[in-house]
């Protein structure tokens, strides 16, 4: 069973605390890793999709950065503010496992208090 | 329309009862998804269809069904509902089986089976 590991949990920062969650991944037969902003009563939203060892994507005050090779991907939100509280879920897709279908972590909840 | 619509937003069903979620894109997406989200275990993947014509199976595909008549269409079909398959439905599309796409969401259906 392909499993992804999202910590911490969730996070409550204060507002411009800057602040970085984890995905971990099996890193076999690696080849894709995407991560999506969920706000609550919304749908995910996606903001990166990376394929290669060593991307970097960034998006305004967010970034993040795979390494395909040890199996992890952060993300980072420099600057936080409340607009940025949501679910911040990470998904891993591979040959053959995940027959190229996505597997989701189930996310980490981070709150921006004012 | 634009995106992923689905219907209904939330329904109260009694078990045993059969039910078809609704879901429609009008993106022209080859490739669409049904996941289930449940407290504690993030997205779940259902069934899928890389194009219209063909589904297959995801990680829990019992009790459930669906069909791809066109492209623009992925009803999930739940034969006799039981109280397990409460949860909230989410479906989901990208263009094509290619790894460079994030997926786009559809804004949800709750279902408690009572």
């Amino acid at each position: 069973i392909l499993n992804v590991e999202q910590s911490p949990q969730s996070l409550h920062v204060q507002e411009g605390d800057s602040t970085n969650f984890t995905c971990s991944f099996p890193s076999s037969n690696f080849y894709a890793l995407h991560w999506y902003r969920w706000e609550t009563a919304k749908s995910p939203e996606a903001l990166f999709v990376m394929t290669l060892n060593g991307d970097e994507k960034k998006k305004g005050r967010i970034s993040a950065t795979l390494n395909t090779k040890e199996g992890y991907s952060y993300l980072y939100i420099k600057g936080s503010q409340p607009e940025d509280s949501a679910t911040y879920l990470c998904a891993f897709m591979n040959y053959g496992g995940s027959q190229g279908n996505l597997i989701f972590g189930k996310g980490t909840k981070l709150s921006v208090k004012p | 329309i634009a995106g992923i619509t689905q219907a209904p937003t939330s329904q109260i069903l009694a078990a045993g009862r059969r039910m078809t979620l609704r879901c429609t894109q009008d993106m022209r997406h080859n490739a669409m998804y049904w996941y289930r989200q449940d407290l504690g275990l993030g997205l779940r993947l259902i069934h899928y269809s890389n194009t219209a014509g063909t589904t297959g199976k995801g990680e829990v595909p019992d009790g459930y069904s669906v069909s791809r008549a066109n492209t623009d269409d992925f009803p999930l079909t739940l034969a006799s509902a039981v109280p397990s398959q409460t949860s909230v439905y989410f479906c989901a599309s990208k263009p094509g089986q290619g790894f460079n796409y994030g997926y786009t969401f559809g804004s949800g259906t709750r279902l408690t089976v009572v």
